[in-house]
């Protein structure tokens, strides 16, 4: 069915990496901007920035700004998004969302992978 | 930028009652925005979008309204499963959203 599906959980160190996949399945893969969108334990969401699954063109939230890097492989339908530089702030659930319109860099957020929990700690 | 405040944070209801939430932008804005709702351990749920529009599996009990630059969600006849978290969001500069209103049972 039409779904995104997300990388599992993981455990990092301060400093290090992260890089999360999202797998689309059952739509018009480079029809659809995706986003990138984190919660930290017990807040809000915050969106981190979008990709053009079709180009590859990329915008993200200035406070990620030299820190996030969105791509993907159309070939596979996955998209992925790297955070360097990891601290404890940045132990969060990250989602990656398609927007509802065909083509439309900002929108409603109308199918959401599953969520991929990263702890930073030492 | 635009600034999307939520009020109440917690709204304590009845299963039954009629649950009004509220998103006021910090200025005025066009009618593109949305609703989410959210659930302990899941990924939010498109509700609403364009102010006004029930997504794709939403029941008819969810209506989106605006009024100058305060939108709300109406939630008649609260079901248990409704209860958890709402959002609002609005594509403007940024993709900005509200800081969430907590539906709980009363």
């Amino acid at each position: 069915q039409v779904q995104l599906v997300q990388s599992g959980a993981e455990v990092k160190n301060p400093g290090a990496s992260i890089k999360v996949s999202c797998k689309a399945s059952e739509y018009t893969f480079i029809g659809y901007y995706i986003y990138w969108v984190r919660q930290a334990p017990g807040q809000g969401l915050e969106w981190m920035g979008w990709i053009n699954p079709n180009s590859g063109d990329t915008d993200y939230a200035q406070s990620f700004q030299g820190r996030v890097t969105m791509t993907r492989d159309t070939s596979t339908t996955t998209a992925y998004m790297e955070l360097s530089s990891l601290t404890s702030d940045d132990t969060a659930v990250y989602y990656c969302a398609k927007v509802l319109e065909w083509q439309q860099i900002k929108g409603a957020l109308d199918l959401w992978g599953q969520g991929t929990k990263v702890t930073v700690s030492s | 930028e635009i600034v999307l405040t939520q009020s109440p944070a917690t709204l304590s209801l009845s299963p039954g009652e009629r649950a009004s939430l509220s998103c006021r932008a910090s200025q005025n804005v066009n009618r593109y925005l949305a609703w989410y709702q959210q659930k302990p351990g899941q990924a939010p749920r498109l509700v609403i979008y364009d102010t006004s529009n029930r997504a794709a599996g939403i029941p008819a009990r969810f209506s989106g309204s605006v009024s100058g630059r305060d939108f709300t969600l109406t939630i008649n006849s609260l079901e248990p499963e409704d209860f958890a978290v709402y959002y609002c969001q609005h594509r403007s500069n940024w993709l900005t959203f509200g800081g969430g209103t907590k539906v709980e049972i009363k």
